[in-house]
């Protein structure tokens, strides 16, 4: 099976400068999940998606970072204005709709390295 | 949310010997999981375990829930073990938080 698709894989902006990340999950997987990774630093979740509904998006900084799953398959988490602080791996994850056998195991995607300058 | 800390946060291991990696977190978790993220960032789950013992090959892990740690066991490393390995653990109705990692440089 196809995994977690996510594009660009790197991308350089100056501060203030907006950028997007897309996500394509695996097939049929009805939650998506994004994540920052700063270096040194594990994970941090930003949104999670059940279908097209946000099911958490407590830690997502709002003022900058928004995230949408219209149709309830691919997502695309944008930033706007980017701090040097948004520098960060953005990961993208997916996983089996909740009460379905393995859907509490997470497949990620490779990550959008993103720098800040 | 839960803080989930692991231990220790560098681990230098020569190719072929054993270790032990070990996550603590601060609340009952009902999702437990480790990870390891490979020198180029992918992150691939290796073990969903919220309680009891599993293994796959060298790897091993134990989660003894009531005491609110989990371990992981390396057999017979080899290179290919370098990385980070992480847990992340989830209480109900939170989100699942990971830990800082512990980094493996397996020597040849």
């Amino acid at each position: 099976e196809a995994g977690v698709a996510q594009s660009p894989r790197y991308k350089i902006i100056e501060k203030r400068q907006s950028v997007a990340f897309w996500c394509n999950p695996i097939s049929g997987h009805a939650t998506l999940y994004w994540y920052q990774q700063i270096l040194g630093q594990g994970p941090k979740l930003l949104i999670q998606f059940q279908n097209n509904g946000v099911v958490d998006d407590s830690q997502l900084p709002k003022d900058r970072f928004s995230a949408e799953r219209l149709k309830g398959v691919d997502s695309t988490l944008k930033i706007q204005p980017a701090k040097l602080e948004d520098s960060a791996v953005y990961l993208c994850a997916s996983s089996l709709a909740p009460g379905t056998p393995g859907a509490n195991v997470l497949t990620f995607g490779a990550g959008s390295r993103l720098t800040v300058l | 949310g839960i803080q989930v800390e692991q231990s220790p946060p560098d681990l230098i291991l020569q190719e072929g010997a054993n270790s032990t990696l070990r996550c603590n977190f601060s609340d009952s978790v009902n999702n437990l999981q480790w990870f390891h993220q490979n020198p180029w960032g992918q992150l691939i789950n290796l073990f969903y375990i919220p309680s009891g013992t599993k293994q796959n090959g060298r790897l091993s892990a134990t989660t003894v829930a009531t005491e609110r740690y989990s371990l992981l066991y390396i057999s017979s490393s080899q290179t290919t073990d370098s990385g980070v390995y992480f847990c992340a653990g989830k209480a109900a109705g939170n989100k699942l938080t990971f830990g800082g990692g512990t980094r493996v440089l397996v020597k040849p």
